[in-house]
């Protein structure tokens, strides 16, 4: 009973190709997060939805478009796939966009060849 | 916006031995402070948190202190295991945004 399912887990391409990764939870949660994880380990939001809301949006390359089919899922696209887009993609909810911790998925390494 | 400092960037200990992390901010309306271990290959899992009307909570080994004064707070393991080696975040959320700010990680690494 995975709270926060990615997939895929691995993930190589090819530069310029396009590719999704897909996150679900079964918490009930109302706000959904796309986190990617560099080299250095560091933690940088990039989208947050609430009830399938896009109410987060950092500065990320157009080439990312976030997709919340509902509440319990949050989709990543990925366009024109570049060298510098490889890292560890994760997906978190959590209960409310109120100060509440997250429950992260177990992420995606990307590695774009 | 936020700034989150953590220190040390990386934490050597003996089994048994007691670990400190410490992490200052800079907002001092930031009232949500979390703590996240990622063991290697894994994802972070909160593994205790602490809001601003509360200046301590222990949970089993794990205690975070928070200091408003300072605007700083510190996670304390005590009995060191090595299963207790993954990297730790630390992470300040403000209250004019629920986008916690995270600090850059500590490595702790115990040695049986």
């Amino acid at each position: 009973d995975t709270a926060v399912s990615q997939t895929p887990k691995y993930l190589v391409t090819q530069m310029g190709n396009d590719k999704s990764i897909k996150c679900e939870q079964n918490l009930g949660h109302d706000t959904m997060y796309w986190y990617k994880q560099d080299s250095k380990k560091f933690l940088k939001i990039m989208f947050s939805y609430n009830n399938k809301e896009l109410i987060i949006n950092e500065t990320v390359p157009n080439r990312f478009s976030p997709k919340s089919p509902d509440k319990a899922h949050l989709n990543l696209h990925i366009n024109s796939l570049e060298l510098g887009d490889s890292a560890v993609y994760f997906c978190a909810s959590s209960q409310n966009k109120g100060n509440y911790g997250y429950t992260f998925g177990s992420g995606t390494r990307l590695t774009v060849v | 916006g936020e700034n989150v400092e953590q220190h040390p960037s990386t934490l050597s200990v003996q089994e048994g031995d007691s670990a400190v992390i410490k992490c200052t901010y800079s907002d001092s309306a930031s009232n949500y402070f979390p703590w996240y271990k990622q063991e290697l290959g894994k994802r972070p899992q909160l593994i205790i948190d602490i809001r601003s009307n509360v200046g301590e909570k222990k949970d089993q080994r794990i205690a975070v202190t928070l200091n408003k004064t300072a605007k700083h707070f510190s996670l304390h393991i005590t009995e060191t295991q090595p299963e207790d080696s993954a990297v730790y975040f630390c992470a300040a959320t403000s209250g004019g945004s629920y986008i916690p700010t995270f600090g850059r990680g500590t490595s702790l690494i115990v040695h049986p």
